[in-house]
């Protein structure tokens, strides 16, 4: 069963702005995490967020989340050509990293 | 730096053969999972495991199995190969309680 549903579910823009990519959830979680996936590569760990956590930043990453909605967004500032790719969220029960369940993605394009 | 290798990265099977996708990390991260991503439906966990001999069944384990008989192996059985079983498997690993590092994929085609 898919926990994480990305939206929206293709996105397309031009180098220099903002993306913005939402993650909604249906049960309690210990974290939330955001994936990239590059065509006919394997998944890069972006950022974690905790369940106990609003806003996490990591270069030009933003991650909200808000447990009350079941939802997150991953911001991507400046955006450039190498962000093109596939965006996945993660959602983990218990903190284990065992289980995680993940979204069917985000594709985003960022045109030169 | 090999990080998680995946061997093979494409393999063709027929209905009812069976095969094994390798699975090995150097980085004596403690847990492995194996996943199968089909398009529109994001990563599926098929299998994983804690540690070395500890196996434990996902989300979607039937046709597969497993074992770990090392910290550094976790190969992925398929026993009777059927077309619903052609997907691109990934297998990850981590530290306990930390972020997944995946393998570049196998892609496999049941026909």
């Amino acid at each position: 069963s898919q926990q994480g549903e990305e939206d929206p579910q293709a996105l397309s823009i031009q180098e220099g702005e903002n993306a913005t990519m939402n993650c909604s959830y249906k049960t309690s979680i210990n974290n939330l995490q955001w994936y990239r996936q590059n065509s006919g590569r394997g998944l890069v760990h972006l950022i974690l967020i905790r369940s106990n956590e609003r806003e996490k930043h990591s270069g030009r990453l933003r991650v909200t989340l808000d447990t009350s909605k079941k939802s997150s967004s991953l911001l991507i500032t400046a955006s450039r050509a190498a962000d093109t790719a596939s965006y996945f969220c993660a959602t983990d029960p218990s903190g284990a990293n065992s289980k995680l369940t993940f979204g069917k993605g985000i594709t985003l394009s960022v045109r030169p | 730096n090999a990080g998680v290798t995946q061997t093979p990265k494409f393999q063709v099977l027929k209905t009812g053969q069976s095969m094994t996708l390798q699975c090995a990390q150097d980085m004596n991260h403690e847990y492995m999972s194996w996943y199968r991503q089909d398009p529109g439906m994001g990563l599926r966990l098929i299998h994983y495991s804690v540690g070395a001999g500890i196996t434990d069944q996902g989300e979607v384990p039937n046709g597969y199995n497993v074992s770990r008989s090392t910290t550094e192996d976790f190969p992925l059985r398929l026993l009777s190969a059927a077309p619903s079983q052609t997907s691109v498997y990934f297998c990850a690993s981590s530290y306990f309680r930390s972020p997944l590092h995946f393998g570049n994929g196998t892609r496999l085609t049941v026909t």
